[in-house]
């Protein structure tokens, strides 16, 4: 089945840790799109790629950092210097042209200890 | 930018009554207007969406309507069903920096009561 696959599904973080949530697709899409998630927020764009070795920032990068050395993959590094990660994380795709339709997975809940 | 401001943040309603969503953008370029459903702790999904030349589409008990010069579009549910209980988000699709990047309202969190 063709599709986005976010993992881990939950995460844990401690204070002063990076960690890393993945993303992979198989749809062949070039774009690709890290989103935050919080209560009432709506959905935030963090980064975004549309081609390989190529990344920009969104709304809100200041904590985090991606790469793109594959077109299939997209992860996301929540750094120590983002002070407040609980979030539900969101990655999407879509073909990166004009009216393509954008695909979620299904997310990853990071939660601080 | 675009803005996208989505009203209202909740709607409850009664089994078969009908539900109506009504966003708003600010960029008059946008030129695609996608409508996203996220079940609980899940990703969105698209349930339909709209491109500027068209006013209105319909599938089944989901329309959407598009308002070009009053820059608004909304999405209208009839005869609702307990499982159409989700978080709905429109979104406004424009050119930025070389990239076409949709942006999200704060979604609107719809409970249908049996």
């Amino acid at each position: 089945d063709g599709g986005i696959t976010q993992s881990p599904k939950y995460l844990f973080r401690k204070e002063g840790q990076n960690v890393t949530l993945s993303c992979e697709q198989n749809l062949n899409h070039d774009a690709m799109y890290w989103y935050r998630q919080d209560p009432g927020q709506g959905l935030r764009l963090i980064y975004y790629s549309q081609i390989v070795n190529d990344f920009q920032k969104g709304d809100i990068a200041e904590g985090y950092s991606v790469s793109r050395e594959k077109k299939e993959s997209f992860p996301l590094t929540v750094t120590s210097a983002q002070k407040n990660p609980t979030a539900f994380y969101l990655c999407a795709s879509n073909a990166g042209t004009e009216k393509n339709i954008q695909y979620f997975g299904a997310g990853t809940r990071l939660s601080v200890l | 930018g675009e803005n996208v401001e989505q009203h209202p943040s909740t709607l409850s309603v009664q089994e078969g009554d009908s539900a109506v969503i009504k966003c708003t953008y600010s960029d008059s370029a946008s030129n695609y207007f996608p409508w996203y459903k996220q079940e609980l702790g899940k990703g969105p999904q698209l349930i339909i969406d709209i491109r500027s030349n068209v006013g209105e589409k319909k599938d089944q008990r989901i329309a959407v309507t598009l308002n070009k010069t009053a820059k608004h579009f909304s999405l209208h549910i009839t005869e609702t069903q307990p499982e159409d209980s989700a978080v709905y988000f429109c979104a406004a699709k424009s050119w930025t920096g070389g990239s076409y990047i949709p942006t999200f309202g704060r979604g609107t969190s719809l409970i249908v009561h049996p």
